[in-house]
């Protein structure tokens, strides 16, 4: 079953402009990660934000979360067309469980 | 560090025959996790080791089946292959409870 859901399930941009996704889930969560996949491959990485955390930065990314809306944004700046990828949200159930539920991803396309 | 190492990166078997895949963590993590992924159902937990022994199980059929080693490499099994397991299999490492890492995937194709 899916816990988060992305939003939009599609982004195209120009270079240089920012990209906003936004991801919702279900049940109560101890943190929230977003991960990037390119073209099929393996997820990679990008931020894992706590749940007594609201904001945090890495680089050109900014993930916010607000737990009482059960919701997540992940703000990329100054877009550049290899951040052209599918974009994903996972949240672990409280509880201490290694498992993620992923949302479907959003397709963010960046325009040179 | 080398990452998460995932063999075979493409596989494509027939119905009815069984496959296994195989995953080396990050060196030092213990606990690996398996997901699969497919264009309707997006990413699904399969489950997940820790110490040679399965710490959480996924919605899916008997026919999943897998196992840790006591180097914490991992291999997960399906059976009697249907049409529909055709996916994208990923395995993950984590140190902590937290962050996971992945590996490539392994590309399964049956036909």
């Amino acid at each position: 079953s899916q816990q988060g859901e992305e939003d939009p399930q599609a982004l195209s941009i120009q270079e240089g402009e920012n990209a906003t996704m936004n991801c919702s889930y279900k049940t109560s969560i101890n943190n929230l990660q977003w991960y990037r996949q390119n073209s099929g491959r393996g997820l990679v990485h990008l931020i894992l934000i706590r749940s007594n955390e609201r904001e945090k930065h890495s680089g050109r990314l900014r993930v916010t979360l607000d737990t009482s809306k059960k919701s997540s944004s992940l703000l990329i700046t100054a877009s550049r067309a290899a951040d052209t990828a599918s974009y994903f949200c996972a949240t672990d159930v409280q509880g201490g469980s290694e498992k993620l539920v992923f949302g479907k991803g959003t397709k963010l396309t960046v325009n040179p | 560090k080398a990452g998460v190492t995932q063999t075979p990166r493409y596989l494509i078997k027939t119905r009815g025959q069984q496959v296994t895949l195989s995953c080396s963590p990050i060196s030092g993590h213990r606990s690996v996790s398996w997901y699969q992924q497919t264009p309707g159902q997006g990413l699904q937990f399969l489950f997940e080791y820790f110490s040679e022994t399965q710490r959480n199980k996924g919605n899916f059929p008997g026919r999943f089946s897998g196992r840790q080693f006591s180097n914490s490499r991992s291999e997960m099994n399906v059976s009697t292959l249907e049409l529909g397991d055709s996916a994208l299999y990923l395995c993950a490492s984590s140190l902590v409870p937290g962050t996971q890492y992945f590996g490539p995937g392994t590309r399964l194709t049956v036909l």
